[in-house]
């Protein structure tokens, strides 16, 4: 059984498309996360959503967009993707804000070119 | 700002010998959590092991242990009896015990081990 999915694994785009990353987690959990982890291996939150709602926020790009349709899934939309996107994209889950273990998806290599 | 330093970015040990981990962060908060992550070649984010910060006592996962120093700001990792398939890039990790915005994972820049057979 998979905890915290995502979809697609490996992503290959050029550079102006538009392209969505999905993440679903069959944990209960009601806390998602999106983490960047570029070329040297450094991670960084991105966004956090709590019962859909938007939690965390931090520096990105107004191309990125976090979207959740329902608490167990989190989805990321990047608009007008530029070479400095390419990183692998992780998406986590919590139960609830204060837990203090994260669960991680097995995570999305986007490349763009 | 909370900060994360991991000063080795590798390390390597023999199989069945003993390596330590460094790590110590920044923060002037008194309580919070500390993890060590592991990443295999599969890049799975695992959880190792956790330290909350009002606990005097290490935390200790198998052949996993820790040595927290919380005046030093200090959270190193032991892998003791290592093994083949403990070769993997370990991040150390804090994560604020207030709410808001605060409890999100602050990540080092990670250390890579290498096991040798």
């Amino acid at each position: 059984d998979t905890a915290v999915s995502q979809t697609p694994k490996y992503l290959v785009t050029q550079m102006g498309n538009d392209k969505s990353i999905k993440c679903e987690q069959n944990l209960g959990h009601d806390t998602m996360y999106w983490y960047k982890q570029d070329s040297k291996k450094f991670l960084k939150i991105m966004f956090s959503y709590n019962n859909k709602e938007l939690i965390i926020n931090e520096t990105v790009p107004n191309r990125f967009s976090p979207k959740s349709p329902d608490k167990a899934h989190l989805n990321l939309h990047i608009n007008s993707l530029e070479l400095g996107d390419s990183a692998v994209y992780f998406c986590a889950s919590s139960r609830g804000r204060l837990a203090y273990e994260q669960y991680f998806g097995p995570g999305t290599r986007l490349t763009v070119t | 700002a909370q900060t994360v330093t991991q000063s080795q970015p590798e390390m390597s040990v023999q199989e069945a010998e003993t390596v330590t981990l460094s790590c110590t962060y920044d923060t002037s908060e008194s309580d919070y959590y500390l993890f060590w992550y592991k990443q295999p070649p599969s890049r799975q984010m695992i959880l190792v092991i956790r330290q909350e910060a009002y606990k005097q006592q290490n935390a200790t996962e198998n052949r996993f242990s820790v040595n927290f120093q919380k005046a030093a700001k200090s959270f190193s990792l032991k892998i003791s009896d290592s093994q083949l398939g403990d070769a993997a890039m370990y991040f150390c990790a804090y994560r604020s015990a207030r709410g808001g915005s605060n409890y999100k994972l602050t990540f080092g820049k990670g250390t890579l081990l290498t096991v040798n057979p």
